[in-house]
């Protein structure tokens, strides 16, 4: 069992739609968690951040946690052809590891006009 | 203020050679993380360096070293390199307390191995 997962895609979605990824994750010990993006070639952006059960909104996005389920999920609404790209989520575990982050294998999303 | 600035940017090399790649901090960070990033792949943690000491290894093999240096600069060397080392690496770094979970990546060296 990997300790991120992540769903390879690719993910289609109409311009205006809202686009939903999910993360789950294998160490209960975990208590950061992150949504980065990587355009192709690039390096990966943060963009997300949450560390509490729950939903936590930035702009178009919205991450959700929970623990409990051992997952967390991104939303995209108003998908744009700009967030095409692959959504990597990371977690980490500071107790055990520092801030090591543990990648999951990312999801790629296309925004088709 | 600059970013985590890395170099090169591109690199080829054959098998059996060895790389050195660079990497410099975000002002104020002292902390500084290697990744690894194969084609179609999320990025594998390498080691850390914080007070030019490595602080935590991952899964790779000894051939992968490096160092920091009192600036807080980091270097990755890898030993002959094989054909399966080609890949993205990807410096970032952190400050190690406070918001040192937050992590601020590089642009990447993109290392070929032929």
């Amino acid at each position: 069992q990997k300790e991120v997962e992540q769903n390879s895609g690719p993910l289609s979605v109409p311009e205006g739609a809202i686009a939903s990824l999910n993360c789950t994750y294998s160490d209960r010990g975990s208590q950061s968690f992150f949504w980065y993006r990587q355009y192709s070639g690039k390096s990966p952006e943060l963009i997300m951040s949450i560390y509490s059960n729950g939903d936590k909104e930035d702009g178009r996005f919205t991450a959700q946690l929970n623990k409990a389920s051992q997952y967390v999920s991104l939303l995209i609404r108003d998908s744009q052809p700009s967030d095409s790209a692959t959504y990597l989520c990371a977690v980490t575990n500071l107790k055990a590891a520092g801030n090591k982050l543990t990648f999951g294998g990312g999801t790629r999303v296309l925004v088709k006009p | 203020d600059a970013g985590v600035t890395q170099s090169p940017t591109h690199l080829i090399k054959t098998r059996g050679q060895q790389v050195t790649l660079r990497c410099s901090p975000k002002s104020g960070h002292d902390t500084v993380s290697w990744y690894q990033q194969a084609l179609g792949q999320g990025p594998q943690f390498i080691f850390q360096y914080y007070e030019e000491e490595e602080r935590q290894r991952g899964n790779f093999p000894d051939r992968f070293s490096g160092h920091q240096f009192p600036n807080y600069s980091s270097e990755l060397n890898v030993n002959a390199l094989l054909l399966g080392d080609s890949a993205l690496y990807l410096c970032a770094s952190s400050r190690i307390q406070g918001s040192g979970e937050k992590l601020f990546f590089g642009s990447g060296t993109q290392l070929s191995v032929l």
